[in-house]
């Protein structure tokens, strides 16, 4: 079975500094690994993906994330953040094999103040 | 390609009701999902299908929820006698490739009086 933590439930960020948001997971076998955001009322749109290869995944809306599989973490930057990219993001987990479930963490919940 | 839509976007219903939601996937994609949100938690996987066959359901399916996907397009979630805990967002999501990616519909909130 695979689980998900976020770190963090809460972030608060003024607008253009940087960010990070901390997701580690857990599995025993090989994963694929997800970043979505939920902006208020909505439902998730994917940000980004790791599938393989390179560990440095660049997503869209300027976001990216770092696969570590020594630390089973993905985290996800931004280096210069909006007051539009305020939302709750996810971070999900699925083994390889097999169309499964997702996985979810609770989410963190990213506010950014102007 | 409109991406995945849910119907409807809102539901109220009294304690005891029966409602109906319905999902329809991308046109291309054979897998489906149903998943569950609560305030303040990430989706929680409910059931899921594979064309027409429901492959998988969680425990958190009870006898009063049922899903079904005829012909292997749209699917319906059923719950009956509703109760105020099955207060929640209701998400769908569906996959046709080969990595799990899952793409979600806007959900739909229902509220238990």
């Amino acid at each position: 079975a695979q689980s998900v933590t976020q770190l963090d439930s809460q972030v608060p960020v003024f607008e253009e500094a940087p960010v990070e948001l901390r997701c580690n997971y857990s599995s025993s076998v090989s994963v694929y690994l997800f970043w979505y955001v939920q902006y208020p009322n909505q439902g998730l749109q994917l940000l980004l993906k790791y599938l393989s290869g390179s560990t440095l995944v660049k997503g869209i809306n300027g976001f990216e994330a770092e696969f570590n599989k020594s630390q089973t973490s993905f985290h996800l930057r931004k280096p210069s953040v909006h007051i539009s990219d305020t939302a709750e993001y996810f971070c999900a987990v699925s083994p390889r094999r097999g169309n499964t479930p997702l996985v979810f963490g609770k989410g963190t919940r990213l506010s950014v103040i102007a | 390609d409109t991406g995945v839509s849910q119907d409807p976007r809102h539901k109220i219903t009294k304690r005891g009701q029966n409602v109906t939601f319905r999902c329809d996937p991308i046109s291309e994609h054979n897998r489906l999902y149903w998943y569950r949100q609560t305030l303040g938690q990430g989706p929680e996987f409910l059931t899921y299908f594979q064309n027409e066959a429901q492959l998988e359901k969680s425990r958190l399916l009870s006898d009063r929820f049922s899903a079904e996907r005829p012909k292997g397009s749209f699917s319906t979630l059923e719950i009956q006698r509703t109760e105020q805990g099955d207060s929640a967002m209701y998400l769908c999501a569906s996959s046709g490739g080969a990595y799990n990616e899952q793409f979600f519909g806007p959900g739909t909130r229902l509220t238990v009086l």
